[in-house]
C-alpha cells in the first residue's frame, strides 16, 4: 500500500540550527502539506505547496519556515533558526487534487530543540 | 469560540461497547468532514470522511454529519482493543485554496478487554 515517508523519524537540534525535514508523498499525488503538532495539542496546518509554489499557509509558517520540492519525489521542510517552541511532531502529507479529500500522513517527525 | 471543539476525554469502554465520538464546530463554511485515528506518537491515518450533511457507514464504522446543528459524529460498533488510540476530527471547506485541514483536539478511547 502506497504511502507517506518522512525521514528523520526523531531529530534533536540546538537552539538556533537550521533543520531539513524530509517527506517522500505519495507518487501519484500533486498536493503536498506539513502540519505539526506540539505535545498535547492539535495538529495545525502550517502550509500547502502545488505545482512547485506555496498554496496557502497559516500564520505559524513565517520567514523562518521554508518548503521546497528538490527533486521529483521529494518535498522538505526547513526551520532556518530553530527555537525552543518549535519543538513539536511535524507531519507531511499528500492528496491526488484539489477536489480530493482523503489526504494520507507519513508518520512524522520528532523535533526535539535544545 | 474555537473552530472546531472536541471533548479530549479519556474514554474508557469495555470490549463490546458502542462508542460515540463527537465534535462540533462554528465554521459554517466547512464542506467535508473526516475522522483520522492516531497511535501514540504515530500520523493520523483516515478513517472516514463525509461530504456535507448525512451518514456514512464502513463496516463497524457509522460517520455522521448534521450541518444544521454543526455537529458530527463517529460511532465504532463492537469495539475492540485495537481500537484503542486518539480519534480526530477534522473538516475543512471547498474551493479557492480551502485545502487545509482544521483538526479537533482527539478524543482519546481505550477499549478494555
Amino acid at each position: 500500500e502506497p504511502e507517506v515517508t518522512q525521514t528523520p523519524s526523531h531529530q534533536v537540534t540546538q537552539m538556533g540550527q537550521e533543520v531539513i525535514l524530509r517527506c517522500v508523498p505519495i507518487s501519484n499525488h500533486l498536493y503536498f502539506y506539513w502540519y505539526r503538532q506540539i505535545l498535547g495539542q492539535k495538529v495545525e496546518f502550517l502550509v500547502s505547496f502545488y505545482n512547485n509554489e506555496i498554496s496557502e499557509k497559516s500564520e505559524i509558517f513565517d520567514d523562518q519556515f521554508s518548503v521546497e520540492r528538490p527533486d521529483g519525489s521529494n518535498f522538505t521542510l526547513k526551520i532556518r533558526s530553530t527555537k525552543l517552541e518549535d519543538s513539536a511532531m511535524y507531519f507531511c502529507a499528500s492528496t491526488v487534487g484539489r477536489g480530493t479529500t482523503e489526504a494520507f500522513f507519513g508518520q512524522g517527525t520528532r523535533l526535539t530543540v535544545v | 469560540q474555537k473552530e472546531v471543539e472536541q471533548d479530549p476525554g479519556p474514554l474508557s469502554v469495555p470490549e463490546g461497547a458502542i462508542v460515540s465520538l463527537n465534535c462540533t464546530y462554528s465554521n459554517s463554511a466547512f464542506q467535508y468532514f473526516m475522522w483520522y485515528r492516531q497511535y501514540s506518537r504515530k500520523g493520523p491515518e483516515l478513517l472516514m470522511y463525509t461530504y456535507s450533511s448525512g451518514n456514512k457507514e464502513d463496516g463497524r464504522f457509522t460517520a455522521q454529519v448534521d450541518k444544521s446543528s454543526k455537529y458530527i459524529s463517529l460511532f465504532i460498533r463492537d469495539s475492540q482493543p485495537s481500537d484503542s488510540a486518539t480519534y480526530l476530527c477534522a473538516m475543512r471547506g471547498s474551493g479557492g485554496s480551502n485545502y487545509k485541514l482544521t483538526f479537533g483536539k482527539g478524543t482519546l478511547l481505550t477499549v478494555n478487554p
